[in-house]
């Protein structure tokens, strides 16, 4: 089947820790997405790249890093200079910079 | 950078009422796209809207992409308990620095009541 995965589900993490979270996708889609959600609050951009080896900061970059050297694979680290790291992680694809985007089923990560 | 207003924040209603919620940004976008998440789980998309003025149904959904290009809204008619979620709209931006980037509203919370 065609889609997006994130690993883990679940992810605990000791305070100074870096992280890094997984997203595949074997959808061919050029642009992939990294949000970030908290507690009854929306989606904020943290990373999105539209091609390989290439990749924007979003609105709240700061105490993140992505890489992007393949197509179907965006991993999204958070660093220790993240000052409050624990929140449900979504990541998206997309053909084009235009067309409708696909998500994840979302990492959530507590740092302890 | 973009921003986005959804709006309203929350809504508490009846089974069989009908429900409107919209969002409006600074900028203009080249898509509006219309999401439904579920608790602990990712966005699942509802509806793409990708010219001015279109108006697109999908079941009891309808969704309009706004004349101006900075706004949009989505109607729900004859809710049912299975609508209870958050709601979201994205805006995908029209070019220069905001080109690729895609948006988010802060999401409508929508309750039905049996």
């Amino acid at each position: 089947d065609g889609g997006i995965t994130q690993s883990p589900k679940y992810l605990f993490r000791k305070e100074g820790q870096n992280v890094t979270l997984s997203c595949e996708q074997n959808l061919n889609h050029d642009a992939m997405y990294w949000y970030r959600q908290d507690p009854g609050q929306g989606l904020r951009l943290i990373y999105y790249s539209q091609i390989v080896n290439d990749f924007q900061k979003g609105d709240i970059a700061e105490g993140y890093s992505v890489s992007r050297e393949k197509k179907e694979s965006f991993p999204l680290t958070v660093t220790s200079a993240q000052k409050n790291p624990t929140a449900f992680y979504l990541c998206a694809s997309r053909q084009t910079s235009g067309a409708e985007a696909f998500f994840g089923q979302g990492t959530r990560l507590t740092v302890v | 950078g973009q921003q986005l207003n959804q709006s309203p924040q929350s809504m508490f209603i009846q089974e069989g009422e009908d429900v409107s919620m919209n969002c409006t940004s600074s900028s203009i976008f080249n898509t509006w796209l219309w999401y439904k998440q579920d608790p602990g789980e990712g966005p699942v998309l509802l509806i793409a809207l990708y010219k001015a003025g279109e108006l697109t149904s999908n079941g009891r959904l309808t969704a309009q992409f706004g004349i101006t290009r900075k706004d949009s809204f989505l109607n729900i008619s004859a809710s049912i308990p299975s609508d209870v979620g958050i709601y979201f709209c994205a805006g995908s931006g029209a070019g220069g620095t905001s080109y690729g980037k895609l948006t988010f509203g802060q999401g409508t919370i929508l309750t039905v009541h049996p």
